[in-house]
């Protein structure tokens, strides 16, 4: 079935670095969504991309919707301390499932 | 407050003892979920429901049942518990199926001895 890979699956950067964690699917999606899971919390909603090529920013953090809707990348500029958690993607399958994918857990030294 | 609640947040139990995971949200949504989510694995779905009365597999059913007798209410039914059934827990919601933002409760954790 439709796969959603997300790398890498961990990212150290000091504080002030640039981050970005990549989406991949193995079928052309509809949409996609990315959530945020402090350490400890629960996934909370950050964005929904739908259309090719997209690109929505929200502060200091820009998503990205390939062109062939079948990639996506979350890039966080000068990170700060409290960006700290794991980073969802998730993709529709079929007409009624949501997949996610395995996350990326990031970490930043201050 | 627009919400989802889960209960117990922690819950250790025994091999074969069913347990029954609540979960309940005010928002008046159609589509409920439960994941579990493990390291290295991310989310994965084990059951959904599209509407009361209306429940599906997602992608790892094996060892829950579920049921949607009300709108507000998914709980997460483990028959006869397993260790490998421990996890984390999350239950959400959406107004829509897979377009809309999902809202997760608080999470579960179950440790299965």
């Amino acid at each position: 079935g439709q796969q959603v890979m997300q790398i890498p699956q961990y990212q150290h950067v000091q504080e002030g670095e640039d981050f970005t964690t990549y989406c991949n699917s193995s079928t052309t999606l509809s949409n996609i969504q990315w959530y945020k899971q402090r350490p400890g919390g629960h996934p909370v909603f950050l964005i929904q991309l739908v259309k090719s090529g997209e690109v929505k920013k929200q502060k200091r953090l820009t998503f990205q919707f390939g062109e062939a809707k079948k990639n996506s990348s979350l890039h966080i500029t000068a990170t700060q301390t409290t960006d700290v958690g794991t980073y969802f993607c998730a993709g529709p399958r079929g007409a009624q499932k949501l997949v996610f994918g395995q996350g990326t857990r990031l970490t930043i030294n201050p | 407050e627009a919400q989802v609640t889960q209960n117990p947040r922690y819950l250790i139990t025994v091999t074969g003892k069913k347990l029954t995971v609540t979960c309940s949200q005010n928002m008046n949504h159609e589509y409920m979920s439960w994941y579990r989510q493990d390291p290295g694995l991310g989310l994965r779905q084990i059951y959904y429901s599209m509407n009361v009365e209306v429940t599906d597999k997602g992608d790892v059913p094996e060892g829950y049942k579920v049921s949607r007798k009300e709108k507000r209410n998914f709980p997460l039914i483990l028959e006869s518990p397993s260790p490998n059934q421990t996890s984390l827990y999350f239950c959400a919601s959406s107004l829509g199926r897979w377009n809309t933002e999902a809202f997760f409760g608080q999470g579960t954790r179950l440790t299965v001895v």
